[in-house]
Parts: C-alpha cells; structure tokens; sequence
C-alpha cells in the first residue's frame, strides 16, 4: 500500500529565503507526483506535476523534481514571499488516477 | 481559466438524513473524482468515474455512497444516510488526458450533528 510522507510538518522562515520542502513514498511505481497549496478551509490549487518520465518540472519561481527510484521529490520556493504560506501538498498518482495525498507541510513566511 | 466548481459550499444535515453533493468538472474533463478531507487529516480518494461507471473506489466508498453523472455537465455525491464520521470536506476533481493532472473544486463542507 503506497504511502506518503512530508517532511518538515511545519516550517517558518523569514521573506526572501529559498526554501525545500519534501515528499517520500514507499511504491516508486508511480505515474506522476503532483504539488498543490491549500489555503485554510480552501480547495486544492495545482502547482505542478511530473510525469514518471521527468525528472524535474518549473513554473515560475517554483522547481519540483523527482527522483522516483529512490521514492522522493523536493518543491523548491525561491525568493519566499509572504503570499506563499500556505500547506503545500505532495500526492502520488500510480496509474489508476487514484492520487495519494501526504499529510502536508504547512509553510509561514514572515514579512 | 476554466475551474471546477462546487455546491453547497457549506452543508448541515442531521444524522441519518440523504445528502447531495453537486459539482461541475472542467468542460472538456472526461475523468471525474470525489475525494475527501477530515479536519486536520489527510485528502482521501473516494471514488474515479470514468465513460458513466466507477473506474475505481476505496474502502471508504460503500454502499451508502453513489455518484451519478445526470447530465453533460454535473457530477454528484450522494450519501444515503449520513452518520456523525461522514462530517468532512469533500472535493471534486476532474482532468483531461495527456497528462492526467487533477483540478480541484473548492470544496463542500459538510456537518453532520
């Protein structure tokens, strides 16, 4: 049964720091990773998803790689701004579009 | 940009009473999901829907659950009698191929007292 883990739970850093935040699962058959952010008591906004095929994918100041063999990939946030906190959301899909969500990292930047 | 959108965004209901959950996927989305999320737990997969049939549904997803899809564009969550442990926020989500990447409604909040 795959299962998902993110670490740090919590993280808070000042504004302008660059950032890594971290997902592991257990079955690296997988067909692709995605990353949303969730807002307190909102839905799930996609922010990127990487093919099994991929290695690493970009949009905007956010990079999210994969390395599926050994079961991890990391969203880099480059120059923290305060509108990014938020919980961010790793979830894998293993082909039958069933994603497996992690628990979540709940991100602060402080002004 | 074309979204996934929900309704209620808030429902109470007691115990035992049938509740309906609707949404409307992206227009061109031939994949549909209902997922769900218990306050301070992580989103759980329902159930996938697929060509008017379930592709795939967890454990959670029994016989008081069904999704129906009435009409070329809504996609709906029907809990036949709720009980106190179905209070949780469900969300819809659709996608399109190539590349499978789900869109999220913004949820509906549903109490059960």
């Amino acid at each position: 049964k795959q299962e998902v883990t993110q670490i740090p739970a919590a993280l808070s850093v000042p504004e302008g720091e660059n950032l890594v935040l971290n997902c592991s699962f257990t079955d690296s058959a997988i067909y692709n990773l995605q990353w949303f952010r969730q807002d307190p008591g909102k839905g799930l906004t996609s922010l990127l998803l990487i093919q099994s095929s991929q290695r690493e994918q970009t949009s905007g100041r956010l990079n999210a790689s994969l390395d599926k063999s050994s079961g991890r990939s990391t969203l880099y946030i480059a120059a923290s701004q305060p509108g990014d906190s938020a919980t961010y959301l790793c979830a894998v899909d293993q082909g039958a579009q069933k994603l497996v969500f992690g628990q979540g990292t709940r991100l602060t930047i402080n002004p | 940009e074309p979204e996934v959108t929900q309704t209620p965004s808030h429902q109470v209901t007691q115990m035992g009473q049938e509740v309906i959950l609707r949404c409307v996927p992206i227009s061109n989305h031939l994949y549909f999901y209902w997922y769900r999320q218990i306050l301070g737990q992580k989103v759980e997969f329902l159930v996938s829907f697929y060509n008017n049939e379930i592709s795939e549904k967890s454990e959670i997803f029994d016989d008081q659950f069904s999704v129906e899809r009435p009409d070329g564009s809504n996609f709906t969550l029907k809990i036949r009698s709720t009980k106190l442990e179905d209070s949780a926020m469900y969300f819809c989500a659709s996608t399109g191929t190539p590349t499978y990447e789900q869109y999220f409604g913004p949820g509906t909040r549903l109490t059960v007292t």
